[in-house]
């Protein structure tokens, strides 16, 4: 159950778009369409982003989309926003009723 | 409304036991699986326990098998973390979360477990 593999930042400014990768192995991302995202502000409750890959969320804003290929998901942020700045986690299923994270991603909007 | 409330943390020496509850408002554990995440200071999020709607299936992280035990009581609509022979490696903020499409919708606020002597 080694962690998903994150970058530990990413940054951009307003308006830009930026894509946090997440790559794990052919027995979680690669095996089961089962990644989600979570946004996450320190002190806070992790905020639900993306799940099934793709989908999103009631109230999640469309700026927010997610894709696969192979053992690495990826989620962008197009037309980054001041409120965008947080954690950001991948997840995946990983077979076995098991599940993995990401170390996370910090995201700065510069 | 979903709501999650964690409760039941603090610090604790190692080998200790303590007993983490989730209080669930807005919709009904017997219907769900529910799980419990961790995140250790400064670290990232790590899933440590899954129980299913079924009320006995249960999944563990290898690191805490054998000495954690998920559960549920469904006329308190509360879940359970019991954390046996607790190492410091278990300190961490420990957030009780809903299951939706092996994904995770709703989550508490999170509790603090701090095992030291």
């Amino acid at each position: 159950q080694s962690a998903l593999t994150q970058p530990r930042s990413v940054s951009g400014s307003p308006g830009q778009s930026v894509t946090i990768s997440c790559t794990g192995t052919s027995s979680d991302i690669g095996a089961y369409n089962y990644v989600s995202w979570y946004q996450h502000h320190p002190g806070k409750a992790p905020k639900f982003m993306i799940y099934y890959v793709t989908e999103r969320p009631s109230g999640v804003p469309d700026r927010f989309s997610g894709s696969k290929s192979g053992n690495t998901a990826s989620l962008t942020i197009s037309g980054l926003q001041a409120e965008d700045e947080a954690d950001y986690y991948c997840c995946s299923y990983a077979g076995s009723a098991s599940w993995v994270f990401g170390g996370g991603t910090k995201v700065t909007v510069l | 409304e979903v709501q999650l409330v964690e409760s039941g943390g603090g610090l604790i020496q190692p080998g200790g036991s303590l007993r983490l509850s989730c209080a669930a408002s807005g919709f009904s554990l017997s219907d769900t699986v529910m799980h419990w995440v961790r995140q250790a200071p400064g670290k990232g999020l790590v899933w440590v326990s899954r129980l299913h709607s079924d009320g006995t299936t249960t999944s563990y992280a290898d690191s805490v098998k054998g000495r954690f035990t998920i559960s549920r009581d469904n006329a308190k609509n509360t879940l359970y973390l019991q954390m046996n022979s607790l190492r410091s490696e278990d300190t961490a903020l420990y957030y009780c979360t809903r299951d939706s499409v092996w994904s995770f919708d709703y989550w508490g606020q999170g509790i603090l477990v701090t095992v030291s002597s």
